[in-house]
């Protein structure tokens, strides 16, 4: 049972252009969300994040966008530079419940940033 | 200012056999989470420790196990080790439960 999906799990695009990975879930009880990168022989790093009282959330060149109704998510990379290729992860954490601290990943989208 | 910090980096062990795993917070974290990574999938959570008790638990058997230490650091036991324990195993901070959770490189742990 996949609460967290991606269900891309690669993208290729040009460098200076726009990335958009997408992420869905399904709990509605879901209420913070937050996107992860992950380079080879690394642990995941934390990216950016949203709480689900905003449909908006920015930090330099990354934002992410909640779209609650349809229990979607999206990362916004502009402009997309090759070091940016690497795998990201979406996660979500139901802290309106006891859960709090308890990350829900997605499978992961495989970003190339090509020159 | 450190990071996570995991040890070993890779371990290889017998069917059968039980691991022990190591994590250091990031300073200033009293929260450590353990995830098990597959190949090709995400991060799913084992467990949470917060003033050393098991605070949250994934869907993993009594076969994992865990404990925090006054410093903050952590251990992650495996007993009765089987092939499909084979995975990268994640350790993460935070304070105060917080979702905002900071990695360390991971243990690769191989079962043959």
């Amino acid at each position: 049972d996949q609460q967290v999906k991606q269900n891309s799990p690669s993208l290729s695009v040009q460098e200076g252009r726009i990335s958009i990975l997408n992420c869905d879930y399904t709990n509605s009880m879901f209420d913070y969300f937050l996107w992860y990168k992950k380079y080879p022989a690394e642990g995941p790093t934390f990216l950016i994040s949203i709480s689900s009282i905003k449909d908006k959330n920015e930090d330099g060149r990354f934002t992410v966008f909640l779209n609650k109704s349809a229990k979607h998510l999206s990362l916004h990379i502009v402009p997309s530079q090759p070091g940016d290729s690497a795998v990201y992860f979406c996660a979500a954490d139901p802290r309106g419940s006891s859960n709090t601290g308890k990350l829900i990943f997605g499978q992961g989208t495989t970003l190339q940033v090509k020159p | 200012d450190a990071g996570v910090t995991q040890s070993p980096t890779h371990l290889i062990k017998t069917r059968g056999q039980q691991v022990t795993l190591r994590c250091s917070p990031k300073s200033g974290h009293d929260t450590v989470s353990w995830y098990q990574q597959a190949l090709g999938q995400g991060p799913q959570f084992i467990f949470q420790y917060y003033e050393e008790e098991e605070r949250q638990r994934g869907n993993f058997p009594d076969r994992f196990s865990g404990h925090q230490f006054p410093n903050y650091s952590s251990e992650l036991n495996v007993n009765a080790l089987l092939l499909g324990d084979s995975a990268l195993y994640l350790c993460a901070s935070s304070f105060n439960q917080g979702a905002e959770q900071y990695f360390g490189p991971g243990t690769r742990l191989t079962v043959t």
